[in-house]
C-alpha cells in the first residue's frame, strides 16, 4: 500500500527558502501510473495546488507560484521535494504531498490526488 | 488564472439529499475538466471521494455521486448522515498541466 510522509523544518524565516521532502513507501516512485504533487492549506482556509512532477522530470506548477517553486525527484531515495523561495507569512500553511494518479487511458489532465500524506504545518516567522 | 467557485456553506437534514456544485469563473465545467471531489474533516488530510467526474474512489459509500449539472460539476449526497458534516473541495483541470481547487463548501447536517 502506497504511503507518503512529509518531513522538513517547521519554522522558516521570512525571505528564506522553505524546503520539504516527501518519502514514498510501499512502491517505487518510478511507477508509470503516478505523478507526485504538493498541495498546501493555510490555517482556516482552502486547498491550493502547488505543483506536480513525473519521476522522469516533467514538472507542472501553479502559475501564481511558478517563479518561486521548484519540485524535484530523487529516485535513489524514493523521495520528491519542494523548494519555495522568498517566503512570507502568507506561505504559512499545512503542506501536503500526494500521489497524483494518472488515468489508465493516460488522458492529459485526468488525474486525481491519492493517497495524501498526513501534512506538516510550516510557519513563516522571524 | 481560472477561479473555481463553490458554495461557502450548505446545510442538509439527516437522511436528506444535498447537491454541492463547482464552477469556473472563465466558462463552463465539462467532463474535460475531469472534476475531482475531496472530503476533509478537521485536522485530517483530505480523502478522495470522486474522480473523473463520477467515479467513486475505493471504499466510498454509494450515497456519494458525481455529475455535470448544466455548466457546473456536482457532488450529490443522498441520505446524508451526521458524519458527512465536514468540508468538501472540488478540483478542476484547467489545461496546460494545471489544476485549481475550489474554495470549499462547509456542509452542516442538522
Amino acid at each position: 500500500q502506497l504511503q507518503l510522509q512529509e518531513s522538513g523544518p517547521r519554522l522558516v524565516k521570512p525571505s528564506e527558502t522553505l524546503s520539504l521532502t516527501c518519502s514514498v513507501s510501499g512502491d517505487s516512485i518510478t511507477r508509470d501510473d503516478y505523478l507526485w504533487a504538493w498541495i498546501r492549506q493555510p490555517p482556516g482556509k482552502g486547498l491550493e495546488w502547488i505543483g506536480t512532477i513525473y519521476y522522469a522530470g516533467n514538472t507542472y506548477y501553479n502559475p501564481s507560484l511558478k517563479s518561486r517553486v521548484i519540485i524535484f525527484v530523487d529516485t535513489s531515495k524514493n523521495q520528491f521535494s519542494l523548494r519555495l523561495t522568498s517566503v512570507t507569512a502568507a506561505d504559512t500553511a499545512v503542506y501536503y504531498c500526494a500521489g497524483h494518479v494518472r488515468s489508465p487511458a493516460r488522458q492529459g489532465g485526468n488525474n486525481w490526488f491519492d493517497p495524501w500524506g498526513q501534512g506538516t504545518l510550516v510557519t513563516v516567522s522571524s | 488564472q481560472s477561479v473555481v467557485t463553490q458554495e461557502p456553506s450548505f446545510s442538509v437534514s439527516p437522511g436528506g439529499t444535498v447537491t454541492l456544485t463547482c464552477g469556473l469563473s472563465s466558462g463552463s465545467v465539462s467532463t474535460d475538466s475531469y472534476p475531482n471531489w475531496y472530503q476533509q474533516t478537521p485536522g485530517q488530510a483530505p480523502r478522495t471521494l470522486i474522480y473523473s467526474t463520477n467515479i467513486r474512489s475505493s471504499g466510498v459509500p454509494g450515497r456519494f455521486s458525481g455529475s455535470i449539472l448544466g455548466n457546473r460539476a456536482a457532488l450529490t449526497i443522498t441520505g446524508a448522515q451526521a458524519d458527512d458534516e465536514c468540508d468538501y473541495y472540488c478540483v478542476l483541470y484547467t489545461g496546460s498541466g494545471t489544476w485549481v481547487f475550489g474554495g470549499g463548501t462547509r456542509l452542516t447536517v442538522l
